[in-house]
């Protein structure tokens, strides 16, 4: 079993729709939860980043983490054509130190259809 | 305000070519510096990290080498390109001592070997 699990997508949905990405993980260790956002043949950039259990919003994107369930996702509200991206799940055991490193998921696709 | 510089955006190379990636950090002291790899439907790959000069921790045995001659300067390099040394190249920094907390990624290398 992989360590992260999202799904390959890809997601298509029309403007306006709720959009839910997943990830599921592994190891009940890890404790802090990121989402990126790429758009195409762009780095990465950090959307969202939460600690243990919970909900975090900010604008019209929501992160929830189910540390029990050992499931995070990312609700996109309104969704809007520049919402279009590639978003990568992340995840790490510890904040800092030598065996601090974030295990990413494989990212998933999103196309949204004017 | 920080910002992070990767050059080429775009490499085309023949197997056995030497390679020369470069990044630089603007705006911050002593980042943690980091090499990843995206290939295609495999998620970002950790190559190389770095916390200080001279000081360079790698992930995965392969045919790349990283240097960091000076504080906000990493370097990725190979002797002879592999076929397989195909991808998407992306740099990234983090705060000192928060490995983990951000990561702030460039806008990445596309790699073509031939």
């Amino acid at each position: 079993q992989k360590e992260v699990e999202q799904d390959p997508g890809p997601l298509s949905v029309p403007e306006g729709a709720i959009v839910s990405l997943n990830c599921t993980y592994s190891n009940s260790a890890f404790q802090y939860f990121m989402w990126y956002r790429q758009y195409s043949r762009k780095g990465p950039e950090l959307l969202m980043y939460t600690y243990s259990s919970g909900n975090k919003e900010d604008g019209r994107f929501t992160a929830q983490v189910d540390k029990s369930s050992k499931y995070i996702s990312l609700f996109i509200r309104d969704s809007q054509p520049s919402d279009s991206a590639t978003y990568l799940c992340a995840m790490s055991l510890f904040y800092t130190g030598a065996n601090s490193k974030l295990t990413f998921g494989k990212g998933i696709t999103l196309s949204v259809r004017p | 305000s920080q910002t992070i510089h990767q050059w080429p955006a775009t490499l085309v190379q023949p197997v056995g070519s030497p390679l020369s990636l470069e990044c630089t950090v603007e705006g911050t002291s002593n980042p943690n510096l980091y090499w990843y790899r995206q290939a295609a439907g495999r998620g970002l790959q950790l190559l190389f990290y770095s916390v200080g000069i001279g000081q360079i921790s790698s992930e995965v045995p392969q045919n790349l080498s990283a240097s960091r001659p000076q504080d906000r300067q990493f370097i990725l390099s190979s002797k002879k390109l592999l076929l397989s040394d195909s991808g998407f190249y992306l740099c990234a920094w983090s705060v000192p001592d928060r490995q983990n907390e951000k990561l702030f990624f460039g806008s990445g290398t596309q790699l073509s070997v031939l």
